[in-house]
């Protein structure tokens, strides 16, 4: 299994919908929780970082950690055309290295 | 602050030729990582560095070597390139975080598209 999955999509929504992009992962001792977002060839970008459970509020963008069941989500109110891109979850503990999803790729259709 | 730059951002090899990957920050961090993103793989850690002079292997580390001889460099080579090696490549670098911990915010450089043919 897998440390970290991700569903690849794609994942196509009209603008203004509200999305809902997912990741599980095996390792119980995984304290933080991030996500990525990556435009077309571009590198990726730190978009949200969660500590431990629970949920995290950034204007359009709430990250949510379920650690009773090893999942993450994160949901993008409103959406825009300009949130196109590839997001990558990543999580790991205090030791070891960060592990990443495969990518979610999302468009947004105005 | 440029931030982190990757130099060339492309190149086309012949297989068995080698040839070495440059990334610079400008940020003063102590860890930095190569990445190799291919489709369906998502990101897969080659080698990182926890501060000058030191290395240590990713999960994907077999054909690669690297090098940190200065804080602000991290050098990637290839000594015999392959066709399985054809990806594009991420450099990455993070402030050491508490305890040490890899999990600070790592910022990504633009990425250097290698073909190897």
């Amino acid at each position: 299994q897998k440390e970290v999955e991700q569903d690849p999509g794609p994942l196509s929504v009209p603008e203004g919908a509200i999305v809902s992009l997912n990741c599980t992962y095996s390792n119980s001792a995984f304290q933080y929780f991030m996500w990525y977002r990556q435009y077309s060839r571009k590198g990726p970008e730190l978009l949200m970082y969660t500590y431990s459970s629970g949920n995290k509020e950034d204007g359009r963008f709430t990250a949510q950690v379920d650690k009773s069941s090893k999942y993450i989500s994160l949901f993008i109110r409103d959406s825009q055309p300009s949130d196109s891109a590839t997001y990558l979850c990543a999580t790991g503990g205090s030791q070891g290295n960060l592990i990443f999803g495969k990518g979610t790729k999302l468009s947004v259709k105005p | 602050n440029a931030g982190v730059t990757q130099t060339p951002k492309f190149r086309v090899l012949k297989t068995g030729q080698s040839m070495t990957l440059l990334c610079a920050q400008d940020m003063n961090h102590e860890y930095m990582y190569w990445y190799r993103q291919d489709p369906g793989m998502g990101l897969r850690l080659i080698h990182y560095s926890v501060g000058e002079g030191t290395t240590a292997k990713g999960e994907v580390p077999d054909g690669y070597n690297v090098s940190r001889l200065k804080k602000q460099n991290f050098l990637l080579g290839l000594e015999s390139a392959a066709p399985s090696q054809t990806s594009v490549y991420f450099c990455a670098s993070s402030y050491s975080g508490t305890s040490g911990a890899f999990t600070d915010t790592q910022y990504f450089g633009p990425g250097t598209r290698l073909t190897v043919l």
